[in-house]
């Protein structure tokens, strides 16, 4: 079946540093992938999202690439602030419905 | 456009009772996914409802289930509590049943006690 690991955390940052979140997957065909984030007490927010291979999301200034080669799809932030403090999942769903298979979830900390 | 709704927010039962649990998908959204999230086991999948029918089914046992009705919101009952039933349950809404972004709520946290 499909499945998603991602780097367990938590990944203290300091405040403008460099943020990388590894993410890969084992599906058959071609899922899409997604990133999730997730602040306290909330539910889950799309962050961004590939659906083919060699596709690039981005959004407030996260980035990730979907590798096929490499089955991966890993986050990244070049400066990162207090305010990114949450919980970021690694997500692909198959081609046909909307089941997500999520990670585990990363917990990132950013001190000022 | 309001987003998704889940109620209630809160609940605590005690074992052995019954709960449902509703979500309201964004105007216009047909589909609606369920999930628990717990600390040990993660995000998992319950179901997907699409046009009032069950289109997929996690691996949860037959305690767990749910209904969609015509216009479109959702619930799902959980009957005979135990401790681990313990956890948030989010739903996700989609305007199609495939190729669209899920969209969540706040979610459900359920305590068993």
């Amino acid at each position: 079946g499909n499945s998603v690991t991602q780097m367990e955390g938590p990944v203290t940052l300091s405040e403008e540093a460099f943020l990388t979140i590894n993410c890969t997957y084992t599906a058959t065909g071609y899922p899409s992938l997604f990133w999730y984030v997730q602040y306290p007490g909330e539910g889950l927010q799309l962050l961004l999202k590939a659906t083919k291979a060699d596709d690039k999301g981005s959004n407030k200034g996260f980035e990730a690439t979907y590798r096929k080669e490499t089955t991966s799809f890993h986050l990244e932030k070049g400066s990162v602030q207090v305010s990114d403090s949450a919980v970021y999942f690694c997500a692909l769903r198959e081609a046909a419905g909307n089941k997500l298979t999520f990670g585990g979830g990363t917990r990132v900390l950013v001190k000022p | 456009k309001a987003g998704v709704t889940q109620t209630p927010r809160y609940l605590i039962k005690t074992r052995g009772q019954q709960v449902t649990l509703s979500c309201s998908p964004i105007s216009g959204h047909r589909s609606v996914s369920w999930y628990q999230q717990t600390p040990g086991q993660g995000l998992q999948f319950l179901f997907e409802y699409f046009s009032e029918t069950q289109r997929n089914k996690g691996n949860f046992p037959g305690r767990f289930s749910g209904r969609q009705f015509s216009n479109s919101r959702s619930e799902m009952n959980v009957s005979t509590l135990e401790l681990g039933d313990s956890a948030l349950y989010l739903c996700a809404s989609s305007l199609y049943i495939a190729d669209t972004e899920a969209f969540f709520g706040q979610g459900t946290r359920l305590t068993v006690v």
